[in-house]
């Protein structure tokens, strides 16, 4: 199997406080994670890709010093919110990806989503 | 850049009815396709994927899905659907060579008893 686990699964904070959240490729190696943030009733929006042992690619519109990632090994990426806000208050999903490989000439990627966290800022 | 259009945000069925969802994408090189669920309360599946050779691709739990190339589509059917389908589904693309995943704003379905 391929299993993908958050850390924790929902958190409560005050404003202006950091909350870090993991997420962990539990069979597997991931060379490559994502970060997704989910609103109410809406669709998953990536925020960065993260590959381990550099720098995380983030998204237009998301703020790098806000949303710090950081992915220090291949079975795991942390994600702080810094200086969290109300409007921080979210469902944050990771992925990790279990590594493309070339099948009939073409890039198959998959990637394997954690059970999210939900975030909550007083 | 490329984008993901679900045409149904909320579909409500009874149960033993045929369920065809639909999905189209923008990008005209080559894609990885994928539907996945997320039910209530619990985190995203994968239904299924399309990455090369027979368009029409089957999935768990009876879903199927048919690529059709020049009508830029990925639409999701099942012949009877269930009281336990009721989820929300997500259209989702990925292109060749690019690490991302793009989703759909996703359909709600609601099986009725």
């Amino acid at each position: 199997g391929a299993v993908v686990s958050q850390h924790p699964s929902w958190v409560i904070c005050k404003s202006g406080t950091s909350v870090k959240i993991e997420c962990r490729s539990l069979d597997f190696q991931a060379t490559t994670m994502f970060w997704y943030r989910q609103f109410p009733k809406q669709s998953l929006m990536l925020m960065a890709t993260s590959n381990e042992g550099s720098k995380a690619t983030y998204e237009q519109g998301v703020e790098k010093d806000k949303f710090l990632i950081n992915h220090a090994s291949l079975t795991l990426s942390t994600l702080t919110v810094t200086s969290a806000h109300p409007e921080d208050s979210s469902f944050y999903i990771c992925s990790a990806r279990k590594g493309a490989r070339r099948l009939a000439g073409e890039l198959y990627n998959e990637q394997f989503f954690g059970p999210g966290t939900r975030l909550t800022v007083l | 850049a490329q984008s993901v259009s679900q045409h149904n945000h909320h579909v409500i069925l009874s149960e033993a009815a045929s369920l065809e969802l639909g999905c189209n994408y923008s990008y005209g090189g080559t894609v990885n396709l994928f539907w996945y669920v997320q039910y209530p309360g619990q985190h995203l599946q994968l239904l299924l994927k399309y990455f090369s050779g027979d368009p029409l691709v089957k999935g768990i739990k009876g879903f199927e899905a048919e690529f059709i190339k020049s009508k830029f589509s990925f639409n999701l059917r099942k012949p009877s659907v269930q009281w336990s389908d009721t989820a929300e589904y997500f259209c989702a693309v990925n292109t060749f060579g690019d690490d991302k995943i793009i989703f759909g704003k996703g359909t709600r379905l609601h099986i009725l008893p």
